[in-house]
């Protein structure tokens, strides 16, 4: 059973580019989160997909924008790269909207140079 | 959004139980206490979670409070492969997996 999967796993653009990162949910899960983490630091949240809308967002520009597929698969995109957009960003899925376990992938290292 | 209180690190010996801390004095009613750990290079790993009454799973046990202020994680015979950052986060009990990571507790398991 595939657990949580991610592509690509590292990445490097330049500043003012635009990135897409793609994300698989673990089978059976419906929900997919977003989280941003900066080198020692904990996961911040960007934003909670669910039937394909956004239903929770954390303190993130509209830069930042996402996708939720029928299939449960999302799409994280951003516009306009700062050099402090650079980190390590996981997808986590679970079932339904609250409270039941986030499995989590092993990221999407971006830097941006 | 409560927040939780985490020491920066701990250390143990390999084979001795673990005690891992947090307190979240402003936990409101109807917020889960769940714990996450992250192994160096990979996502964070689910470990367990509650509301009230303390929970035991195959991986750890959770103490929870009686007035739900703090909580603590224990390991009840750390390995090597238990050196990790554990999290403490309280989650609502409706809609939302906006969770607050806080920088969480690194522990160091000594052989």
């Amino acid at each position: 059973d595939a657990g949580v999967t991610q592509s690509p796993t590292h990445l490097i653009k330049t500043r003012g580019q635009q990135v897409t990162l793609r994300c698989s949910p673990k089978s059976g899960h419906d929900t997919v989160s977003w989280y941003q983490q900066a080198l020692g630091q904990g996961p911040q949240f960007i934003f909670q997909y669910y039937e394909e809308e956004e239903r929770q967002r954390g303190n993130f520009p509209d830069r930042f924008s996402g996708h939720q597929f029928p299939n449960y698969s999302s799409e994280l995109n951003v516009n306009a790269l700062l050099l402090g957009d650079s980190a390590l960003y996981l997808c986590a899925s679970s079932f339904g909207l609250a409270n039941s376990p986030l499995h989590f992938g092993n990221g999407t290292r971006l830097t941006v140079t | 959004d409560a927040k939780t209180t985490q020491p920066n690190s701990m250390e143990s010996n390999e084979e001795e139980p673990v005690h891992l801390p947090c307190n979240h004095s402003t936990i409101s009613g109807t917020d889960y206490i769940h714990w996450y750990r992250q192994l160096p290079s990979q996502g964070p790993e689910y470990v367990i979670h509650g509301l009230t009454s303390n929970v035991n799973n195959r991986m750890a046990s959770l103490a929870i409070a009686e007035d739900r202020k703090s909580s603590t994680l224990i390991l009840h015979r750390a390995t090597l492969r238990d050196a990790a950052v554990y999290y403490c986060i309280l989650g609502h009990t409706s809609g939302t997996y906006k969770y607050i990571f806080g920088t969480g507790t690194r522990l160091k398991v000594l052989a």
